[in-house]
């Protein structure tokens, strides 16, 4: 199985402040990445697919990045609504894995 | 709008058995692949079945091989979970989610149906 590991496990930031998150693949998978946003007690929400893609209707402060191993997720200027758990995920392969998860609290 | 409601969750003893319901509607149904990823308690996501669009793929993580079967009724626009052989670690919250591109994408998820296996 392809083991993604997330860092920062957790994060805190001010509003206003740019955030990174980084996933690392342990085999290369190209750009078969996507990145979901988890509120408290929701549903996984989908924000970047196929590594840099933008979902239709998420909004531009959330990028993504990267290819083969390496990768990263960024809000450009953090907003109170961007408190969540940020997840990226793997479809190189089955089994479909994820990472352990980030999450993100307000300074 | 693309609406996907899980069903079926609820308290079973280890070794018994559940079946989830997940209805779709807002979409073509039998246009897309659909999943079970599910949450234990305070964890992380896990990804566990998938079904093509018509049944002739199916996936399962080695984790509940021999034990759960994802099935789906295209008439119905249903897709199913039976769990036999339940375990403790089998609690979490199942979700239902749809699947963009043939076994890569989850773009539309349900709010999510609670297993909890206990004695």
């Amino acid at each position: 199985d392809i083991q993604m590991t997330q860092s920062p496990s957790s994060l805190s930031a001010s509003v206003g402040d740019r955030v990174t998150i980084t996933c690392q693949a342990s085999q290369d998978i190209s750009d078969y990445l996507n990145w979901y946003q988890q509120k408290p007690g929701k549903a996984p929400k989908l924000l970047i697919y196929d590594a840099s893609n933008l979902e239709t209707g998420v909004p531009s402060r959330f990028s993504g990045g990267g290819s083969g191993t390496d990768f990263t997720f960024t809000i450009s200027s953090l907003q109170p609504e961007d408190i969540a758990t940020y997840y990226c995920q793997q479809y190189a392969n089955l089994p479909r894995t994820f990472g352990q998860g980030t999450r993100l609290e307000i300074k | 709008e693309v609406q996907l409601v899980e069903s079926g969750g609820g308290l079973v003893k280890p070794g018994g058995s559940l079946r989830l319901s997940c209805a779709a509607s807002g979409f073509s149904f039998s246009d897309y692949s659909m999943n079970w990823v599910r949450q234990a308690p305070g964890k992380g996501l896990e990804w566990v079945s998938s079904i093509h669009r018509n049944s002739n793929y199916i996936y399962h993580v080695d984790s509940v091989k021999g034990r759960f079967t994802i099935s789906r009724d295209n008439a119905k626009n249903s897709l199913f979970l039976q769990m036999n052989s339940l375990r403790a670690e089998d609690t979490a919250v199942y979700y239902c989610a749809r699947d963009r591109g043939g076994g890569t994408t989850f773009d539309y998820w349900g709010q999510g149906t609670l297993v909890t296996v206990s004695s």
